[in-house]
C-alpha cells in the first residue's frame, strides 16, 4: 500500500541554522512528491513538488528538496532557518492510478529558537 | 483570486446534532477533496470529486458522513448524527486536473468542529 513516513514528529532548530526534514515514501510506480506547510490555524500551502527530471527541486521561501529513488526519500532542506518558518510540514505522494489523490505523512512540527 | 472558501470556520455542537460543512472551490478547478485532520490520525482523505462526480469515498468513516457536490462551485460535507469523536478540523481542497496541472491542491482554511 502507498504510504508516506515522516520519522520526526517535532524538530527544534536555532534561527540561522540549517534544516533537514525527512520523508520516506512507499509507492510502486514513479512517485509524484510534494511538501506542504501549515501555519497555525491555516490551511496547507504548497512549498514544492517533484514530478520528473532534476531530482533537486526548488520551492518557495528558500526551501529545496531532493528526490532519491534508491532511498525512497524526498527530504526537505533549507540552508538558514528564519523564525517565520516555524510551522508544521507535510510530505505527500500523489496516487495517480486512483484519480490523483494525495496521501500525506503525519507531519513534522518545526520550532525555531531565537 | 479568491481561494478555497470554507464555512463555518468554527462549529460547536452537541452530540446527535446534524452538522453541515460547506466549501466553494477555486473557480475553474474541477477536482475537490475533503480531508479531516486530527492529532491522532493526521490528515485523512475522506472523499474526492472530479467534475462533480464522487470518485473515491473509501475514506468516509461511516454512514453518518455524506458529501455532495451539486455543481462545480459548491460542495457540502454532512455528519448526521454527530459524535464527539468527529471533532476535528475539516479541510476542503481543490485542484485543476490535466497534463500540465497535476497534483497541487489548494486548501481552504478549514472548519474546526467540536462535538460535545
Amino acid at each position: 500500500a502507498q504510504s508516506v513516513t515522516q520519522p520526526d514528529i517535532h524538530i527544534t532548530v536555532s534561527e540561522g541554522a540549517s534544516l533537514e526534514l525527512r520523508c520516506n515514501y512507499s509507492y510502486g510506480a514513479t512517485p509524484y512528491l510534494f511538501w506542504y506547510v501549515q501555519s497555525p490555524g491555516q490551511g496547507l500551502q504548497l512549498l514544492l513538488k517533484y514530478f520528473s527530471g532534476d531530482t533537486l527541486v526548488q520551492g518557495i521561501k528558500g526551501f529545496e528538496a531532493e528526490f532519491k529513488r534508491s532511498q525512497s526519500s524526498f527530504n526537505l532542506r533549507k540552508p538558514s532557518v528564519h523564525w517565520s518558518d516555524a510551522a508544521e510540514y507535510f510530505c505527500a505522494v500523489a496516487i495517480y492510478n486512483q484519480g490523483g489523490k494525495l496521501i500525506f505523512g503525519q507531519g513534522t512540527e518545526l520550532s525555531v529558537k531565537p | 483570486d479568491a481561494g478555497v472558501i470554507q464555512s463555518p470556520r468554527h462549529e460547536v455542537t452537541e452530540m446527535g446534532q446534524e452538522v453541515t460543512l460547506r466549501c466553494k472551490p477555486i473557480s475553474g478547478h474541477n477536482s475537490l477533496f475533503w480531508y479531516r485532520q486530527t492529532m491522532m490520525r493526521g490528515l485523512e482523505l475522506l472523499i474526492y470529486f472530479n467534475n462533480n462526480v464522487p470518485i473515491d469515498d473509501s475514506g468516509m468513516p461511516e454512514d453518518r458522513f455524506s458529501a455532495k457536490m451539486p455543481n462545480a462551485s459548491f460542495s457540502t460535507l454532512k455528519i448526521q448524527p454527530s459524535e464527539p469523536r468527529d471533532s476535528a478540523v475539516y479541510f476542503c481542497a481543490s485542484s485543476l486536473r490535466g497534463l500540465s496541472n497535476t497534483g497541487e491542491l489548494f486548501f481552504g482554511e478549514g472548519s474546526r468542529l467540536t462535538v460535545l
